[in-house]
């Protein structure tokens, strides 16, 4: 069990190009989380997925944003038209349904945006 | 809106004394209240939990007390160690799976 990783772990941008990061979940998990964290405050809430499906949206995920997981392993997080407003840490956690602690969520250790 | 609230944004104890940790929320459908420990450049990790229908759990040196007529959770470090200096979230479960943080309380014990 190697915790929940992400990828990159920096991206500096320019304004209005594109980004994508990548989170690996811890294996078993069925559940993933994206939050996003801006310095001085704690995570808020993005999206969550259960398998593939993703059930719940924040309304902070704009047109812009959009996350998938695709076969309900790892998971994307694409940001389109970057704004400097979007300079972040992105936090991916996971957890797993029906174990003694569910709502324990797994943190990765998160990938920080800079938008130029 | 804020709904969970960390009012202290430092606190600075000396090693061995007790550190005590509060946040406020005003959401009555919490039904879990979790606590997360931050070092730099590290994602969070959990370390306590309790449920809204008890009014205390303890693990090692980690105990956390809920007052839910006041909307108050607080976390007691006893005794507090170097290793703990960190910055601690509170967070709360709204009845679905996302958690709501608080901003956070950067924790420094002295030697």
């Amino acid at each position: 069990d190697t915790g929940v990783s992400q990828n990159p772990r920096h991206k500096i941008t320019k304004r209005g190009q594109n980004v994508t990061f990548r989170c690996d979940p811890i294996s078993e998990h069925n559940r993933l989380y994206w939050y996003r964290q801006t310095l001085g405050q704690g995570p808020e809430f993005l999206t969550y997925f259960q398998n593939e499906a993703q059930l719940e949206k924040s309304r902070l995920l704009s047109d812009r944003f959009s996350a998938e997981r695709p076969k309900g392993s790892f998971s994307t997080l694409e940001i389109q038209r970057t704004e400097q407003g979007d300079s972040a840490m992105y936090l991916c956690a996971s957890s797993i349904d029906g174990g003694w602690a569910p709502y324990e969520q797994y943190f990765g250790p998160g990938t920080r945006l800079t938008v130029t | 809106d804020q709904q969970v609230k960390q009012n202290s944004p430092s606190l600075s104890v000396q090693e061995g004394r007790i550190s005590i940790l509060n946040c406020d929320y005003t959401n009555s459908m919490f039904d879990y209240f979790l606590w997360y420990k931050k070092y730099p450049a590290e994602g969070p990790t959990f370390l306590i939990s309790i449920s809204s229908i008890k009014d205390k759990n303890e693990d090692g040196r980690f105990t956390v007390f809920l007052n839910k007529s006041a909307k108050h959770l607080s976390l007691h470090i006893v005794p507090s160690q170097p290793g703990d200096s960190a910055v601690y979230f509170c967070a709360a479960r709204p009845g679905a799976q996302k958690l709501v943080f608080g901003q956070g309380t950067r924790l420094t014990i002295n030697p």
